[in-house]
């Protein structure tokens, strides 16, 4: 079983609709959660960064942790063209220091 | 935030050659970290380097064929040893600030 699991899709979605990018994770230890988006042929871009249980918002993104689930997740509201690209879960905490464990990635397209 | 920027932004090199990828960050940072990408997967750290001290590597990475230098806050290198065409992948460097991890635009390397 690999530690942090996310659906790879693809995702296809009409402009304007809510998306919701999901991973589930195994190990209790994770403190810190963040998303990323990759365009083609780019690096990962950091979105969102979460520390413990909660939400956060940050314009048409918002992220949250249920750490009594093993469960994130990531809303983008009125999705654009703009953000098709791939979104990667990532984890870190415990002892696994400041090494990330991604998830395998959700590439997400955008219609107009 | 910070800029990150790798060379080569991508090679194509012979089986049994090596390539030294570096990245440069404009701020010093203490913590620095390898990953490869490889086609249609996640990223998978290779190794971090701390400024003052060896670099640590994750299983499956070793030193002779993944050396890493860091002689200063805001450089570093990674060199592809003996290259085969199971290295071909794209490699990227990130750094940490305040707990959240950057990426530069990666290299992207085919090994014929």
């Amino acid at each position: 079983q690999k530690e942090v699991e996310q659906d790879p899709g693809p995702l296809s979605v009409p402009e304007g609709a809510i998306v919701s990018l999901n991973c589930t994770y195994s190990n209790s230890a994770f403190q810190y959660f963040m998303w990323y988006r990759q365009y083609s042929r780019k690096g990962p871009e950091l979105l969102m960064y979460t520390y413990s249980s909660g939400n956060k918002e940050d314009g048409r993104f918002t992220a949250q942790v249920d750490k009594s689930s093993k469960y994130i997740s990531l809303f983008i509201r009125d999705s654009q063209p703009s953000d098709s690209a791939t979104y990667l879960c990532a984890m870190s905490g415990g002892n696994q220091g400041g090494k990330l464990i991604f998830g395998q990635g959700t590439e997400l397209s955008v219609k107009p | 935030s910070a800029v990150i920027s790798q060379k080569p932004s991508r090679d194509i090199c012979q089986r049994g050659t090596s390539l030294t990828i570096q990245c440069q960050v404009d701020s010093q940072v203490t913590m620095m970290f390898w990953y490869r990408q490889q086609p249609g997967q996640s990223l998978t750290l290779i190794a971090t380097a701390n400024q003052g001290s060896e670099a640590t590597y994750e299983s499956g990475f070793v030193i002779d064929k993944f050396p890493i230098s860091r002689p200063n806050l805001t450089f570093s290198t990674l060199t592809v040893s003996n290259m085969s065409p199971e290295d071909s992948s794209i490699y990227l460097c990130s750094v940490e600030i305040l707990y959240e991890q950057y990426f530069g635009p990666g290299t992207r390397l085919t090994v014929t």
